[in-house]
């Protein structure tokens, strides 16, 4: 079955503590990006990714990371949380940018 | 469920009636739209999508129309049952000043349907 994992679906940590949220397709899709989505703001892309080994900056980068190694993978990496990065986030994939993207079921993250 | 639904508008409708949501666009280079379902608890889904040459396109129980004079997209949805209740948002590829195009994503519409 094509589709989008993440992992975990849920999670709470607490301020400063590093985590990843992984994200893996099987549709061979070049195009992979994460968002995140809160009450009133709709979906903000944080990072995208058009190939392995390029990344660029969404909308709303700073305090993430990401890295893109292998085709199938694109985590999201938060090296110090803060509690205004308590959010629903969505990995995404598709042939391009400009494509129908597919997305995975979501992480809810709570940082306290 | 997630509360994604929170500042939304909300659209009630009664089980077996015909729904429409509608979307504005603010870009009229934009050349390609999409309609998502995002039910509680889960990721936006891909209901169907049009391209600017076409005025309207339509699918199972759906129908998107594409007004490009007035910026104005819809997703008509036919005799609505209780699992159409979700949110609906839609998505236009739009052009930068740098010629690069993306898919952004509108806030959504909440559908509720009522037995």
């Amino acid at each position: 079955e094509a589709q989008v994992t993440q992992n975990p679906r849920y999670l709470i940590t607490v301020t400063g503590k590093k985590l990843t949220v992984t994200c893996s397709q099987n549709m061979n899709h070049e195009y992979m990006s994460w968002y995140r989505q809160d009450p009133g703001l709709g979906l903000r892309q944080i990072y995208y990714s058009m190939n392995v080994e390029v990344t660029d900056k969404g909308d709303v980068p700073e305090g993430y990371k990401v890295s893109r190694k292998e085709k199938r993978n694109f985590p999201l990496i938060l090296e110090s949380p803060s509690p205004n990065q308590t959010s629903l986030y969505f990995c995404a994939s598709g042939l391009s940018r400009r494509n129908i993207q597919y997305f995975g079921a979501g992480t809810r993250l709570s940082v306290l | 469920g997630e509360n994604v639904g929170l500042h939304l508008p909300t659209l009630s409708v009664q089980e077996g009636d015909n729904s429409i949501i509608n979307c504005a666009y603010s870009n009229s280079a934009s050349d390609y739209f999409i309609w998502y379902k995002q039910e509680s608890g889960k990721g936006p889904q891909f209901i169907i999508d049009i391209r600017s040459n076409m005025d309207k396109r339509q699918g199972q129980r759906v129908t998107v129309l594409l007004n490009k004079t007035v910026k104005h997209l819809s997703l008509q949805i036919a005799a609505t049952q209780p699992g159409d209740s979700a949110v609906y948002f839609c998505a236009e590829n739009r052009y930068s000043n740098s010629g690069y195009s993306t898919l952004t994503f509108g806030k959504g519409t909440m559908l509720l349907v009522s037995p």
